[in-house]
């Protein structure tokens, strides 16, 4: 099992640019979660999707961030157009529902650094 | 509504001394409790986990007991090593409505050759 495919694993650009993240799942999992990390805010939850269909995304910070699962095996989160404070670790995790409990199972993160 | 709050760090220790990072929640029901660890450049992965009241999970030499009557979930491990410097982030995930996961801010733990 590959476990949770992410790229790039670093993303450097000037800010007004569009940046793209990709995700792709661990097969068979139906739940697909993005995270942030920062020093400063910790793990924040942005967005995450059941069987495809966005569910919550009360923690997308402003309309500059979007986030799309076209089908079970692969995700994307923009940001358009970045700006510096976006600069941060954002990690895509996946889950099964059914299981006894709601382990998640996380990629290695994109390192995003925003000049 | 839920939430974890953990211990700050960082948390600095010598090798072989023993471990507690303290963890307690708040949660309507019984949720499942987890404990995640983070080593450097790497995403978040599970260490132990426990399901209802009681129940200790235990992984590596950690181990973390669910404590409904203080709502707590403490991570304890006897001797530690150099290679547990990590971050650790106690987590519930409650058993009804939504599926999401909730997160504690994260311990930082050294440990000192």
């Amino acid at each position: 099992d590959a476990g949770v495919i992410q790229s790039p694993r670093h993303e450097v650009t000037e800010m007004g640019q569009e940046v793209t993240l990709r995700c792709k799942p661990i097969s068979g999992h139906d739940y697909l979660f993005w995270y942030r990390q920062t020093m400063m805010r910790g793990l924040e939850l942005l967005i995450y999707f059941n069987n495809n269909v966005p569910i919550d995304d009360s923690g997308m910070p402003e309309d500059r961030f979007s986030a799309k699962m076209p089908n079970a095996s692969f995700s994307t989160l923009k940001i358009q157009p970045s700006e510096p404070r976006d600069s941060a670790v954002y990690f895509c995790a996946s889950s099964l529902r059914g299981a006894s409990y709601n382990e998640q199972f996380f990629g290695p993160g994109t390192r995003l650094t925003v000049l | 509504g839920d939430s974890v709050t953990q211990m700050e760090g960082p948390v600095t220790l010598s090798e072989e001394a023993f471990l507690t990072i303290n963890c307690t929640y708040t949660a309507t029901g019984y949720p499942s409790l987890f404990w995640y660890v983070q080593y450097p450049g790497e995403g978040l992965q599970l260490l132990l986990k426990a399901t209802k009241a009681d129940d200790k999970g235990s992984n590596k030499g950690f181990e973390a007991t669910y404590r409904k009557e203080t709502t707590s979930f403490h991570l304890e491990k006897g001797s530690v090593q150099v290679s547990d410097s990590a971050v650790y982030f106690c987590a519930l995930s409650p058993n009804t409505g939504g599926f999401k996961t909730i997160f504690g801010a994260g311990t930082r733990l050294f440990v000192k050759a």
